[in-house]
């Protein structure tokens, strides 16, 4: 029953591979989120996405990308992964008029060794 | 970056009422002030928000000020499940072009 779903929970692997972390969303939101909470605890967004529009956070190197096949998924793919890419991404999701603000998943960490 | 201000810490006795201090002296009239808890290694937990009127869910109550440059998130009766970082965000309605975090407060729950 879980509400934002993402996996893996867990993700160890090495400089320069290419990895992706998916996200599926139950609630039937409109829209879906990226964050990035890096080892200070800094809580980003990098991209939020619904069947309209992709907004990307300027800052987000383009190894970024977002794919969704459809409304209930956003999957995060990285390309040639470096050591700072290593923290936690959380992915959320938000109906339309947002009345009950967003609904975050519980996360995937990231170790880039 | 985030367009609130919010003390690092805060300490409060269980059992007694939390109150969370939030300064948003530049919100625009169309923008909402919302409230996110994280429990740590948790993702983000959506608490309560508000445009200017003062509101109350089952989670805590939130006082927007009659200007609406602060406000303050009440948990009515603290317990040690609520420590946590709460994060006083300022968006537009619904968030969909995302919210920016700050760094939040702190909140520990003393026994």
């Amino acid at each position: 029953d879980t509400a934002v779903s993402q996996t893996p929970k867990y993700l160890v692997t090495q400089m320069g591979n290419d990895k992706s972390i998916k996200c599926e969303q139950n609630l039937g939101h409109d829209t879906m989120y990226w964050y990035k909470q890096d080892s200070k605890k800094f809580l980003k967004i990098m991209f939020s996405y619904n069947n309209k529009e992709l907004i990307i956070n300027e800052t987000v190197p383009n190894r970024f990308s977002p794919k969704s096949p459809d409304k209930a998924h956003l999957n995060l793919h990285i390309n040639s992964l470096e050591l700072g890419d290593s923290a936690v991404y959380f992915c959320a999701s938000s109906p339309y008029d947002g009345y009950r603000g967003y609904t975050f998943g519980s996360g995937t960490r990231l170790t880039v060794v | 970056d985030a367009k609130t201000t919010q003390p690092p810490s805060m300490d409060c006795a269980e059992g007694r009422a939390a109150n969370l201090p939030c300064n948003h002296s530049t919100i625009s009239g169309n923008e909402y002030v919302y409230w996110y808890r994280q429990i740590h290694s948790q993702g983000p937990q959506y608490i309560i928000h508000g445009l200017k009127n003062n509101e109350t869910n089952e989670m805590a109550s939130l006082i927007i000020t009659e200007d609406r440059k602060s406000s303050t998130l009440i948990l009515p009766h603290a317990t040690l499940r609520d420590t946590a970082v709460y994060y006083c965000i300022v968006g537009s309605r619904g968030g969909a072009d995302g919210l920016t975090f700050g760094k939040g407060t702190h909140l520990i729950i003393q026994p």
